[in-house]
Order: structure tokens, then C-alpha cells, then sequence
């Protein structure tokens, strides 16, 4: 079956410790995309990318890293620098071209900090 | 910039009665919309989406929505909801295509409507 995978589903962090979460796509897709939601304030972009060794700061990408070294991964690691880094995390993933097609959507990753 | 206002962050209804869920947008371009629907602790799943032509949209699960560009709205619409549909409702919007820039690829969300549907 062809989707996106995210592990792991729940993630406890200690304060200080960085952490990463997995993001991985069997959809062929070029662009990948990860999301923070919290209550009430929809979801966030924290940082894209289009094509392989590329990637691009969203709106929320403070504290955070990650790398696209695979077409089919985009893991994404919460730094210590992240003030406030309880949330659920989504990875997306699409084609790219012309007129945007479907964001297909990961089950997310519950990340809290103890 | 864009931005994505959802009027209403809880919607309660009855079962088999309608619903509407409202969304307003702003940006200095013209957009493309879209609507999507996050079942708890899940993923989110594309309920429609309007890139051009007919300004009435429908979705899957009988959703429909209608895009009004004086207005700058995407209403969302089921003539009647059953219990499944008990989850929170998303409104996106992307910019068109600009050129060399495939802006097109990046959506901003609106805040969310949760919907709960009352036996």
C-alpha cells in the first residue's frame, strides 16, 4: 500500500535533549512537508521541501532541523532551542508542478516534554 | 501574505440535520482552496479542493463547498450530517501559479472547526 509512514506515534522528550521524528513516503512524491499542530491554531508549516538536498524554512521554523538526503525521507529533529516543543507533528507529502495536487497526510507523532 | 480565518471553532448539530462551516481568506493573488477532515489523533484526508472552472465544489462523504470570490469565502456545506462526520474540518488555501516559483505546493491552514454531531 503506498502512503506515509511516522514514527514513532507518541514521543516523551526530557528538556534539553533533541529528538527526531521519522517521516517516511513511498508515493514517489518530489515535495515533503512537515506541519506543527497545537489547539485551536490550526496546523503551522515548519519546513518544506521540493526536491532532494533542498528544503525551505515554513512560517514556525525556529528550533527546528532537518534534512531531505532521500526522495522517500524527511526526518525532522526538534533542538533544545525549541522553546515550546509539545505538539502533534504531520508530515505531508505531493507532487509538484503547475496546479498544486493533494497534500497526502501522515498519522503524526504526539511529542511531549517532560 | 495570505491568511485563512475559520469564523467558527466548535460547530454542535444534530444528526441529520445541515451544517455549514464558514472560511474566509485574504491574499493579493488569486488562490486555489481546499478542505480537509482530521478524524482524533489522525492524519488529515482531502474532503475537495477548488482550483478553477465551476464554483460549486463536491467533495467525497456528500460535501459540497462554494467558492465566492467577492467574497472571498469557501463555505463548506452537508445537507445532512451523520454521527461519523464527528471530526474537526480544516480550510487551506495555496497561491496560484507564479511563474518559475511553484508556489503553488504550499498551503496555509485556517485554525480548525470542530464539528460534533448530537445523536
Amino acid at each position: 500500500d503506498g502512503g506515509i509512514t511516522q514514527s514513532p506515534k507518541y514521543l516523551f522528550r526530557k528538556e534539553g535533549q533533541n529528538v527526531t521524528l521519522s517521516c517516511e513516503q513511498n508515493l514517489n512524491h518530489d515535495a515533503m512537508y512537515w506541519y506543527r499542530q497545537d489547539p485551536g491554531q490550526g496546523l503551522r508549516l515548519i519546513y518544506y521541501s521540493q526536491i532532494v538536498n533542498d528544503f525551505q524554512k515554513g512560517d514556525i521554523a525556529e528550533g527546528y532541523s532537518v534534512s531531505r538526503e532521500k526522495k522517500e525521507s524527511f526526518p525532522l529533529t526538534v533542538t533544545s532551542a525549541q522553546k515550546n516543543p509539545t505538539a502533534f507533528y504531520l508530515c505531508a507529502s505531493s507532487s509538484t508542478g503547475k496546479v498544486p495536487s493533494e497534500q497526502f497526510f501522515g498519522p503524526g507523532t504526539r511529542l511531549t516534554v517532560l | 501574505a495570505q491568511s485563512v480565518t475559520q469564523l467558527d471553532s466548535q460547530v454542535p448539530v444534530f444528526e441529520e440535520a445541515p451544517v455549514e462551516l464558514r472560511c474566509n481568506y485574504s491574499s493579493s493573488v488569486s488562490v486555489y482552496l481546499f478542505w480537509y477532515v482530521q478524524y482524533p489523533n489522525q492524519g488529515l484526508q482531502l474532503l475537495l479542493k477548488y482550483l478553477s472552472g465551476s464554483t460549486l465544489v463536491k467533495g467525497i462523504n456528500g460535501f459540497e463547498a462554494e467558492f465566492n470570490k467577492s467574497q472571498t469565502s469557501f463555505h463548506l456545506r452537508k445537507p445532512s450530517v451523520h454521527i461519523s462526520d464527528t471530526a474537526e474540518y480544516f480550510c487551506a488555501v495555496s497561491d496560484r501559479w507564479r511563474g518559475f516559483v511553484a508556489a503553488g505546493n504550499k498551503l496555509t491552514f485556517g485554525g480548525g472547526t470542530r464539528v460534533l454531531v448530537k445523536p
